[in-house]
């Protein structure tokens, strides 16, 4: 079945340095929607970005991915993290009527 | 308002005993969705409401029931809970009109069984 894969549970950094979080996924489907859900503390995961176009970029919020169906990826970068970036991060699919989400990456930027 | 409300926001029950959640929003969606949440997995989706038609996964079938009595409510009942149950449960809601329609999540009720 579908499935999407995050490797990083936690990422620490410190503010003003560039900020990735990788997303790769398996799907049946051959033009599947990659999402980013971010969830911050107290809160409710919210959509960050989403893509449906090979090799396109995609921003908002300073945040960017490009989805990659040759290498089956969705990765989400920032090039200076800011202390209002800590979050849980969910990388998500949909091929098919269903949402399938990724384990989360937690990120922690420290002064 | 994008907002979807949840209640209760926490809630302890006992083995064996029923347990209903509370979701509700004013965007006048057409699709709700009922997600579990457990420490260091993935969310991963029950059920979800079309309008007035339930689909529920099918390794979650017989665990969840769920009721939408208008188009703001949906419930998620537990008939007879077991610790495997503890965990947070979502509730998202969409516009649908397409695969890429954006869910509202709501803050999500964190559901401990004893």
């Amino acid at each position: 079945g579908d499935s999407v894969t995050q490797t990083e549970g936690l990422v620490t950094l410190t503010e003003g340095l560039p900020v990735m979080l990788n997303c790769t996924y398996q799907t049946i489907y051959s033009n599947p929607f990659l999402f980013w859900y971010v969830q911050h503390l107290n809160e409710s995961p919210r959509l960050l970005l989403k893509s449906f176009t090979d090799n396109k970029r995609t921003e908002h919020q300073g945040f960017h991915a490009t989805l990659h169906k040759s290498s089956s990826s969705f990765h989400l970068q920032k090039s200076s993290a800011q202390l209002s970036d800590s979050a849980l991060y969910y990388c998500a699919l949909k091929g098919g009527r269903a949402l399938i989400f990724g384990t989360g990456t937690t990120v922690s930027v420290s002064p | 308002d994008t907002t979807v409300k949840q209640n209760p926001r926490y809630k302890l029950a006992r083995v064996g005993k029923p347990v209903n959640l509370i979701c509700s929003q004013t965007m006048n969606h057409d699709t709700m969705y009922w997600y579990q949440k457990k420490p260091n997995q993935a969310p991963k989706l029950l059920l979800f409401y079309y309008d007035k038609i339930l689909n529920r996964e099918a390794d979650t079938f017989e665990k969840f029931q769920s009721s939408r009595p208008n188009n703001s409510f949906c419930s998620l009942y537990i008939g007879s809970a077991g610790l495997e149950y503890s965990a947070m449960y979502l509730c998202a809601s969409s516009r649908v009109g397409g695969i890429d329609a954006e869910q509202f999540f709501g803050p999500g009720t964190r559901l401990t069984v004893l």
